[in-house]
C-alpha cells in the first residue's frame, strides 16, 4: 500500500546551523511530493515541493533533494532560526491524484 | 487575501451530540479536501469535494460522517452522534481548480468530545 514515513521522530540543532530532515516513502509510482511546516495550534504550511522528474529543488533558504532509486526524499533548511521550529511533514500525492498521504513528521528545534 | 478559513477553531460536544465543521476554502479555489490529526500524529485523508460533488471519500468512516460542498456557502463536515474517538483536530485544505496536488491548509478545528 501506500505510506510515508520519516527517518527521526525529533531533531535539535543550533541557531544557524543547517537542518536535514529525512523522509522515505514505498511507492515507487509516486509523482508529486509536499513538505509543510506546522506550528503548535496551526494548521499545515506549505513551504516546497517537487514532482518525480526532477532531484532537487530550491526555495528560499530551504531546498528538497529527491532520490528516487531509494524512495527518499528531504528537506535542508540553511541557517536555520528559532522561528523554523515545528513540526515537518513529508506528503506524497496518492496515485489517484486526489489525496495527499502524511509521514508522522519531526519535530525540529531550533535553540539559540 | 484571505487563506482558507474554518469554524469554528474549537468545538466542544458530548457523547451523542452532532458536530458541524465549516470550511471556506481560498478564493478562486473550488477543490476541498479534509483531514484528520490525532495527537502526535499525521493528518490523514477523508474527503476531497468540487462544488456539489463528492470525489473521493475513501478516508470517510462508514458511519456516522458525512460532508459537502454546496453551490454556495462554505463546506460542511458533519459528525453525528459524536463519540470520543472523534476527538481529534480536522482540517480543511483547498487547491485551484487547475492545480490540484499543491493544496493549502486553513487553521484547523478541534474538536472535543466529552
Amino acid at each position: 500500500g501506500e505510506s510515508v514515513g520519516l527517518h527521526l521522530p525529533t531533531l535539535s540543532v543550533q541557531e544557524g546551523d543547517n537542518s536535514i530532515i529525512n523522509c522515505a516513502y514505498s511507492n515507487s509510482a509516486s509523482d508529486y511530493f509536499i513538505w509543510y511546516k506546522q506550528e503548535s495550534g496551526k494548521g499545515p504550511q506549505f513551504i516546497i515541493d517537487i514532482r518525480s522528474n526532477m532531484d532537487k529543488r530550491q526555495g528560499q533558504r530551504v531546498t528538497v533533494l529527491l532520490n528516487k532509486t531509494v524512495k527518499h526524499l528531504s528537506l535542508q533548511i540553511a541557517a536555520t532560526q528559532p522561528g523554523d521550529s515545528a513540526v515537518y511533514f513529508c506528503a506524497e500525492l496518492n496515485q489517484a491524484g486526489t489525496a495527499l498521504i502524511f509521514g508522522k513528521g519531526t519535530t525540529l528545534s531550533v535553540s539559540s | 487575501n484571505a487563506g482558507v478559513m474554518q469554524n469554528p477553531r474549537h468545538l466542544v460536544r458530548r457523547r451523542g451530540q452532532e458536530a458541524r465543521l465549516r470550511c471556506s476554502p481560498m478564493k478562486g479555489h473550488s477543490h476541498v479536501y479534509w483531514y484528520r490529526q490525532l495527537p502526535e500524529e499525521g493528518l490523514k485523508f477523508m474527503v476531497y469535494l468540487q462544488k456539489e460533488n463528492i470525489i473521493d471519500e475513501s478516508g470517510m468512516p462508514k458511519e456516522r460522517f458525512s460532508a459537502e460542498f454546496p453551490k454556495e456557502g462554505p463546506s460542511i463536515l458533519r459528525i453525528q452522534q459524536v463519540v470520543r474517538g472523534d476527538s481529534a483536530a480536522y482540517f480543511c485544505a483547498s487547491s485551484p481548480a487547475a492545480s490540484q496536488e499543491t493544496q493549502y491548509f486553513g487553521p484547523g478545528t478541534r474538536l472535543l468530545v466529552l
